[in-house]
């Protein structure tokens, strides 16, 4: 266990549903990353929060995806009309971000199964 | 062109032995290299990082990093059968947001 909660683990929805992940960092980390993992891929990058501010997000987080990280601690990611291409792991990982030696502690993972 | 190279393996190899798993990169002025081991259906868990040129011992574990060849490497001495995972290379994107940029990962499978 590395300090890095998610909720819920596993999420079941049907196409067109909207859903939302959880994360809960490290408590003392300021930065706060997410990732999506299709099978036999690894992680690939979201978007990232140092602190409250959101600073960058990849191309691949569509309009449908939005972040927040309100006051810094908890950050949520929503995803609004599912489509069966969203099924994946939904990874969150926090650092403290003071160097290049910055390592991530990635939390258990949030599986979305899209019907 | 990928930016993180893995071989995908399946790697196989018997209890006791040694394991080698390799990893190239394409960004020049990375300066920040870890390595992830992954079990089926769980998150990725850190196992090493390396920063400097050479090699980086911990326990069973070495990482080797080259970066005039843009190669990164992690050794695994005495494999056991709960060595068998999937191994994800990873790299720091510098430029202020120290996002990774992982490979697909090698999947390593210990036998007895």
């Amino acid at each position: 266990d590395t300090g890095v909660s998610q909720d819920p683990r596993h999420k079941i929805t049907k196409r067109g549903q909207n859903v939302t992940f959880r994360c809960d960092p490290i408590s003392e980390h300021n930065r706060l990353y997410w990732y999506r993992q299709t099978l036999g891929q690894g992680p690939e990058f979201l978007t990232y929060f140092q602190n409250e501010a959101q600073l960058e997000k990849s191309r691949l987080l569509s309009d449908r995806f939005s972040a927040e990280r309100p006051k810094g601690s908890f950050s949520t990611l929503e995803i609004q009309r599912t489509e069966q291409g969203d099924s994946a792991m939904y990874l969150c990982a926090s650092s403290i971000g003071t160097s290049v030696k910055d390592t991530q502690y990635f939390g258990p993972g949030t599986r979305l199964t899209v019907l | 062109q990928k930016e993180v190279e893995q071989n995908s393996g399946p790697l196989s190899v018997p209890e006791g032995a040694i394991a080698s798993l390799n990893c190239t990169y394409s960004d020049r002025v990375s300066q920040s290299f870890f390595w992830y081991r992954q079990y089926s259906g769980k998150s990725p868990e850190l196992i090493m990082s390396i920063y400097s040129n050479g090699d980086k011992e911990d326990g069973r574990f070495t990482a080797q990093l080259n970066k005039a060849s843009q190669y990164v490497s992690l050794l695994i001495r005495d494999s056991q059968p709960s060595d068998s995972a999937t191994y994800l290379c990873a790299v720091m994107v510098t430029g202020g947001y120290n996002k990774l940029i992982f490979g697909a990962g090698t999947r390593l499978a210990v036998h007895p």
